[in-house]
């Protein structure tokens, strides 16, 4: 079973201020990785599939990389807003279950 | 506007009791999902099933059965309720392959007294 760390577990920034975060699992046995945004009160919303190694992806003001060999991959937020206010969950599929592994996920709470 | 529907979104029910929570998709995917998620944990797998008359259980073992009869609709049940029961459900769904993220439902907020 994988074992998937999101870093830090929350945050407070303020509006305008940039952050980002990380979610690491073990380098091996994976082939896929979802980030996930999940506001308060709503569903979880898919952001971002990354499937190759260096990987980058853009939405508006935000943005994420992949790095297979290291495990790891970061989000990173450009002037975050109140809306960007959520949970950023991470979740690696495994290659052995084909399955979403869930990190805990990061809480961000942006104040204006 | 949501293409995946559970209800209730909230449900408080004593012991003993037989519940079913509901998950109905409009967008066609052969794969849904019930994941458990208790306070300050992770999202967990309860069940999948990749297509009509296909249901496996996931990575975390649960009392809960479902079924899946028809494309759309993945209804999960629970027998017997029981305080342990309490948890947050979630439902969600995918296109068939890897390079699709999933769409997940609003939530069935579970207590059982």
């Amino acid at each position: 079973i994988l074992n998937v760390e999101q870093s830090p577990q929350s945050l407070h920034v303020q509006e305008g201020d940039s952050t980002n975060f990380t979610c690491s699992f073990p380098s091996s046995n994976f082939y896929a990785l979802h980030w996930y945004r999940w506001e308060t009160a709503k569903s979880p919303e898919a952001l971002f599939v990354m499937t190759l190694n260096g990987d980058e992806k853009k939405k508006g003001r935000i943005s994420a990389t992949l790095n297979t060999k290291e495990g790891y991959s970061y989000l990173y937020i450009k002037g975050s807003q109140p809306e960007d206010s959520a949970t950023y969950l991470c979740a690696p599929i495994s290659s052995n279950t084909g399955k979403l592994i869930f990190g805990q996920g990061t809480t961000l709470q942006v104040k204006p | 506007e949501a293409d995946i529907y559970q209800t209730p979104r909230y449900l408080v029910i004593g012991t003993g009791k037989k519940i079913t929570l509901e998950c109905s998709q409009t967008m066609g995917h052969d794969k849904m999902y019930w994941y458990q998620q208790d306070p300050g944990m992770e999202l967990h797998l309860i069940h999948y099933s990749y297509g009509v008359n296909s249901t496996e259980k996931g990575d975390l073992s649960s009392e809960s059965t479902v079924s899946r009869i028809r494309t759309e609709h993945f209804p999960l049940t629970l027998e017997s309720a029981r305080p342990s029961h309490t948890s947050q459900y979630l439902c969600a769904s995918s296109p068939a392959g890897i390079y699709y993220g999933y769409t997940f439902g609003s939530g069935t907020r579970l207590t059982v007294v």
